[in-house]
């Protein structure tokens, strides 16, 4: 089974809807974290959680929110989805040793936003 | 604004060849990774080298880190097709920033 996983794989919807984007992890990291990827523009930063009672804005947050239900569980909504949300979602943790820090990812959720 | 920059955006070499990329930076770091994407799929961590290392290898892979012009390249030597993918560099400053990914450099080896 893979060690971080993100449901659903793919996502059409709708301009207006509300949607969820759910990760789970199974490899105990405490940090979480949600990215979007856009074709040119690498990977930007949404939000990120260090633990269960710890959520953090990350570069874009505008037009989304989380949620860090459990250690091992970190979801991303758009409340109002819009098309220019259309991207690829990676959900990824991290362990921290020492001062360095590496990051392991989700297959991502493709969300297309019509 | 991205922090990191890959250099060549896009890069076809053969078989048994080797591919370097580059990727430039603009503020002081902790360190800098590497990580490599197969299409549509998560990113996987390769390699990993701090600010005051300047090389780094890991089986076929060499990585090399100048902080005096805030760059370093990715040598993958005597390349396979299974190397075809993106390869990003992500920064790290340290200070409870988060590590902040460059644009990408796509690879394609052709038999």
């Amino acid at each position: 089974d893979a060690d971080v996983t993100q449901t659903p794989r793919n996502r059409i919807t709708k301009t207006g809807k509300r949607i969820m984007l759910e990760c789970s992890q199974t490899k105990g990291h405490d940090r979480m974290y949600w990215y979007r990827q856009d074709p040119g523009l690498g990977l930007r930063l949404i939000y990120y959680s260090f633990d269960v009672k710890d959520i953090n804005k990350g570069e874009i947050s505008d037009g989304y929110s989380v949620s860090r239900q459990a250690q091992a569980k970190f979801s991303l909504s758009l409340e109002s989805a819009i098309p220019n949300q259309t991207a690829l979602y990676f959900c990824a943790t991290s362990e921290r040793q020492g001062a360095n820090e590496k990051l392991f990812f989700g297959s991502g959720t493709q969300l297309s936003v019509l | 604004s991205q922090q990191g920059e890959e250099d060549p955006q896009a890069l076809s070499i053969q078989e048994g060849e080797n591919a370097t990329m580059n990727c430039s930076y603009k503020t002081s770091i902790n360190n800098l990774q590497w990580y490599r994407q197969n299409s549509g799929r998560g990113l996987v961590h390769l390699i990993l080298i701090r600010s005051n290392e300047r090389e780094k290898h890991s089986g076929r892979l060499r990585v090399t880190l100048d902080t005096s012009k805030k760059s370093s390249s990715l040598l993958i030597t005597a390349s396979r097709a299974a190397d075809t993918a993106s390869y990003f560099c992500a920064t790290d400053t340290g200070g409870g920033n988060k590590l902040t990914f460059g644009t990408g450099t796509q690879l394609k080896v052709e038999l």
